[in-house]
C-alpha cells in the first residue's frame, strides 16, 4: 500500500541554523501539507500546497518557513533560522482531493539546541 | 477561531466492551470529519472519514455525525488492548484539517 515517507526521522540542529525536512507524498496525490506537533500538544496545521503554490498557511508559517516541490516526487519544508520553540514533530501529509482524507507520513522529530 | 473539542481522558474501557469517543466542533459550515488514531511517538493514522449525517461503519468502528448538534463520535466495538492510543477528532476547515487535542483511550485487559 502506498504511503508518505519522510526523512530524516530525527534532526538535531543548533539555534539559528537552517534545516530542510523532506517528504515523498503518495504518488497520485495532488495536495500536500505540513503539520507540526509540539510534545504533549495537538497537531497544528502549517501549510497546504497545490499546483506548485501555497494554497493556505497558518500564523505559525511566517517568513522563516518555506516549502518547495523541487521535482515530481519530493516536497520540502525549510526553516531558515531555527528557534528553540521550533522543536517539534513535523508531519507531512498528502491527499488526492481537497477536502478528502489526508494521509500522514511517520514524521521528523526536530530538536533545536 | 475554529475549534474542535474533545475530552482528554484517559478513558478506561474493559477489553471486549464498547469504547465511545466524542467530539464537538465550532464551525457550522464544516463538511468533512475524520477520526485519526495516534500511538505515542507515532504519526496520526486515519481510521474513519464521514461527510453526511448518520452512522458509518467500518469493521469494529462506527463514526456518527450530527451536523445540527455539531457533534461527531466514534464507537469501537469489541475493544482490544491494541486499541489503546490517543484518538484525534479532525474537521476540515478550508484546505486544512483542524485537530482536537485527542482523547487517550486505555483498554483494560
Amino acid at each position: 500500500e502506498p504511503e508518505v515517507t519522510q526523512t530524516p526521522s530525527h534532526q538535531v540542529t543548533q539555534m539559528g541554523q537552517e534545516v530542510i525536512l523532506r517528504c515523498v507524498p503518495i504518488s497520485n496525490h495532488l495536495y500536500f501539507y505540513w503539520y507540526r506537533q509540539i510534545l504533549g500538544q495537538k497537531v497544528e496545521f502549517l501549510v497546504s500546497f497545490y499546483n506548485n503554490e501555497i494554497s493556505e498557511k497558518s500564523e505559525i508559517f511566517d517568513d522563516q518557513f518555506s516549502v518547495e516541490r523541487p521535482d515530481g516526487s519530493n516536497f520540502t519544508l525549510k526553516i531558515r533560522s531555527t528557534k528553540l520553540e521550533d522543536s517539534a514533530m513535523y508531519f507531512c501529509a498528502s491527499g488526492r482531493n481537497m477536502g478528502n482524507e489526508q494521509f500522514f507520513g511517520p514524521g521528523t522529530r526536530l530538536t533545536v539546541l | 477561531q475554529k475549534e474542535v473539542e474533545q475530552n482528554s481522558g484517559p478513558l478506561s474501557v474493559p477489553e471486549g466492551a464498547i469504547a465511545s469517543l466524542n467530539c464537538t466542533y465550532s464551525d457550522r459550515g464544516s463538511q468533512s470529519f475524520f477520526w485519526y488514531r495516534q500511538y505515542s511517538g507515532k504519526s496520526p493514522e486515519l481510521i474513519m472519514s464521514i461527510y453526511s449525517n448518520g452512522d458509518k461503519e467500518d469493521g469494529r468502528f462506527t463514526a456518527q455525525l450530527n451536523k445540527a448538534s455539531q457533534y461527531v463520535s466514534l464507537l469501537i466495538r469489541d475493544s482490544q488492548p491494541s486499541d489503546s492510543a490517543t484518538y484525534l477528532c479532525a474537521v476540515r476547515g478550508d484546505d486544512k484539517i483542524i485537530f482536537g487535542k485527542g482523547t487517550r483511550l486505555h483498554i483494560l485487559p
